[in-house]
């Protein structure tokens, strides 16, 4: 099955700096990488997500690149702000089932 | 994502009990799962349907039981049987059929021993 690993676990970044959160999965077959956040004792929301045939995708201040030779993609966060600071998962969908498979999570703080 | 609805927001099981949450949406999707998150843990699936009448096993689905007998429903049981069972419980749902879309959460239940 499919294995997606995150780092880092915790992030601190100062206010106005730039985030960025990596994940590397293992199946080839995975075509769909969506982005969450998810605050403390609330629900994971989708904040942007990249398919197999686009490289790179952007949404304000967050973007998302996918390099599926290497298998990984990642996030990046610009211009953090104090409401950034949550726990982001990424995850993938393999095209062989409707399964996703989540990354174990990076606590991101932003200091004002 | 108010079309996913999760009852009850907290709920406590004494030892031996089963307990039942719920997992109601609107969105007219035919994939639904079950996860559960630990303190400062990841997500863990416990178990997901494609379609109505039909489910399989996720990571950690021992002592959990799950039936999908309408598209709208997808109630999770916590068995006697698992014996660690304090943790907020996520359940989603997303289009299915082989679509890249993302899924969408409930509001999740934080069950609790007493």
């Amino acid at each position: 099955g499919e294995n997606v690993e995150q780092h880092p676990s915790t992030l601190s970044v100062q206010e106005g700096d730039s985030a960025v959160i990596k994940c590397t999965y293992s199946d080839s077959a995975s075509n769909y990488f969506p982005w969450y956040k998810q605050e403390l004792g609330k629900r994971p929301q989708l904040i942007i997500d990249i398919r197999s045939n686009v490289g790179e995708k952007k949404d304000q201040r967050i973007a998302v690149t996918l390099n599926k030779t290497a298998k990984h993609f990642s996030l990046h966060i610009t211009e953090t702000q104090p409401e950034d600071s949550a726990v982001y998962f990424c995850a993938a969908r393999s095209n062989t089932g409707n399964q996703f498979y989540f990354g174990t999570g990076t606590s991101l703080t932003v200091i004002p | 994502d108010g079309g996913i609805t999760q009852s009850p927001k907290y709920l406590f099981r004494k030892e031996g009990q089963n307990v039942t949450l719920s997992c109601e949406q609107n969105l007219n999707h035919d994939a639904m799962y079950w996860y559960r998150q630990d303190p400062g843990q990841g997500l863990r699936l416990i178990y997901y349907s494609q379609i109505v009448n039909d489910f399989q096993k996720g990571d950690i689905a021992e002592g959990y039981s799950v039936s999908r007998e309408k598209k709208e429903s997808f109630p999770l049981t916590v068995t006697s049987a698992q014996k660690n069972p304090t943790a907020f419980y996520l359940c989603a749902s997303s289009i299915g059929g082989g679509h890249n879309q993302p899924q969408h959460f409930g509001d999740g239940t934080r069950l609790s021993i007493l």
